[in-house]
């Protein structure tokens, strides 16, 4: 119930191709679910994120689509270049009633490379 | 934007030394931080959850005496890797909480041999 599937592992690309990754969790009190893009030695960095009463957000070339009912939610990077060549992570979350604390938990990750 | 400081961000140490990795949210106060482990080309689990002022929680399997997690401030927690043994080497990574959301540091490689 906390786990969060990702596909694909990995993800080669044509520049100014489209990059999809998918997530799926089980857990429906998950109620955040940011991506991340984390480059080599690097921590990782919020790219984009979507809570539950919105089907779709777009920031730039990066959106997400979100299916409620399926429990599944995607990113979609159009002309992908090769500077987005990168591991992305999906993560979900659930607010804590006792703490407030919200723990993340991640998707497995896609390793992206984009040819130029 | 927030911006989190993670120090160092290499580390070799001799196998039975301890280690401290410092993570310090510089432009905004987080009362709580997570610190993640992450093995090569794996995904990020949970270590434990920092709270300021409070003991840290651990996640399952995570040993508490090997792993300690100390946030004396709103400002910085610290991981101390005690008696490091090579299976302990790994990439480190806090995390901290604030307004904008969570904001990770850049990591530390740790390498004990």
């Amino acid at each position: 119930q906390q786990q969060v599937k990702q596909s694909p592992q990995s993800l080669i690309v044509q520049k100014g191709g489209i990059s999809i990754i998918n997530c799926a969790y089980e857990n429906t009190a998950f109620d955040y679910f940011p991506w991340y893009q984390q480059f080599p030695g690097k921590g990782p960095a919020l790219l984009i994120a979507i809570r539950p009463d919105v089907s779709e957000k777009k920031e730039g070339r990066f959106t997400i689509s979100f299916n409620k009912s399926a429990k599944q939610f995607s990113l979609h990077i159009m002309d992908s270049q090769p500077g987005d060549s990168a591991t992305y992570f999906c993560a979900a979350s659930k607010s804590s009633r006792t703490s407030g604390t919200y723990k993340y938990i991640f998707g497995t990750g896609t390793r992206l490379k984009v040819l130029a | 934007g927030a911006v989190v400081s993670q120090h160092p961000s290499r580390v070799i140490c001799k196998s039975g030394t301890s280690v401290k990795i410092e993570c310090r949210s510089l432009d905004f106060q987080a009362t709580t931080m997570f610190w993640y482990r992450q093995f090569p080309k794996q995904s990020l689990m949970l270590m434990a959850t920092s709270n300021e002022g409070s003991k840290a929680t651990y996640e399952q399997g995570v040993e508490k005496d090997k792993f300690l997690i100390n946030h004396a401030s709103l400002t910085l927690s610290t991981l101390t890797v005690t008696s490091a043994h090579p299976e302990d080497s790994s990439f480190y990574i806090c995390s901290a909480m604030g307004i904008y959301g969570y904001t990770f540091g850049s990591g530390t490689r740790l390498t004990v041999v």
